[in-house]
């Protein structure tokens, strides 16, 4: 059962460059999310997704931009990188039918942008 | 504003032993959910606990319980027979009921590092 899959699981960026973050989960969750994790710090949220062609922002979202074509994916743009992007990501999901609770993450992407 | 608050960056504790993780939250709120989830070194985030405000009982899980005072705002963790494995970082989180499809916004605190000794 893999659960939720992040890749890649590290990345170096240079200043201005792009990537795409990719999430995807096989728990036919209808919701997704997008975190950041700064060191020392709790998680933000970026973006969320209560199902396919539906995202909207979280609490930091600048910066950033995703997709939700299917279900399963909802991956993470960076444009432009900047040094304040570095930082750990976190994807998650969740079922609309368990109510509110438990988030199932992904392990995590490390984002170093030099 | 939401917030949430762990007063103890970092715990030890011996094998075998009891320790307590604190948090207290901010919130004008009546009805919400409150949370522990860990985080080891491999950096997966799994849910320890939760807690439903409306509910007056403590939630437990196996080792872990909370002491949940709703008056006070406080909601620690106590995890008894501490295990090498329960070496983490454990993070408080809060979200009111009923926030809809952002049910993904809760509110974290900063966490508290726990090693567990030998």
């Amino acid at each position: 059962n893999a659960g939720v899959t992040q890749t890649p699981k590290f990345r170096i960026l240079k200043i201005g460059q792009s990537m795409t973050l990719q999430c995807t989960q096989d728990m036919n969750h209808n919701y997704m999310y997008w975190y950041r994790q700064d060191p020392g710090m709790g998680l933000k949220l970026i973006y969320y997704s209560v199902g396919a062609g539906i995202t909207d922002k979280g609490e930091v979202p600048n910066g950033y931009n995703v997709s939700r074509s299917t279900t399963e994916d909802f991956p993470l743009r960076l444009e432009l990188a900047a040094p304040s992007q570095t930082s750990v990501y976190f994807c998650a999901s969740s079922s609309m039918w368990e109510g509110t609770g438990e988030l199932f993450f992904g392990e995590g992407s490390r984002l170093t942008v030099l | 504003a939401q917030t949430v608050t762990q007063s103890q960056p970092e715990m030890s504790v011996q094998e075998a032993e009891t320790v307590t993780l604190s948090c207290t939250y901010d919130t004008s709120e009546s009805d919400y959910y409150l949370f522990w989830y860990k985080q080891p070194p491999s950096r997966q985030m799994i849910l320890v606990i939760r807690q439903e405000a409306y509910k007056q009982q403590n939630a437990t899980e196996n080792r872990f319980s909370v002491n949940f005072q709703k008056a006070a705002k406080s909601f620690s963790l106590k995890i008894s027979d501490s295990q090498l494995g329960d070496a983490a970082m454990y993070f408080c989180a809060y979200i009111p009921e009923g926030y809809g499809g952002s049910q993904g916004n809760l509110i974290f605190g900063k966490g508290t590092k726990l090693s567990v000794k030998p």
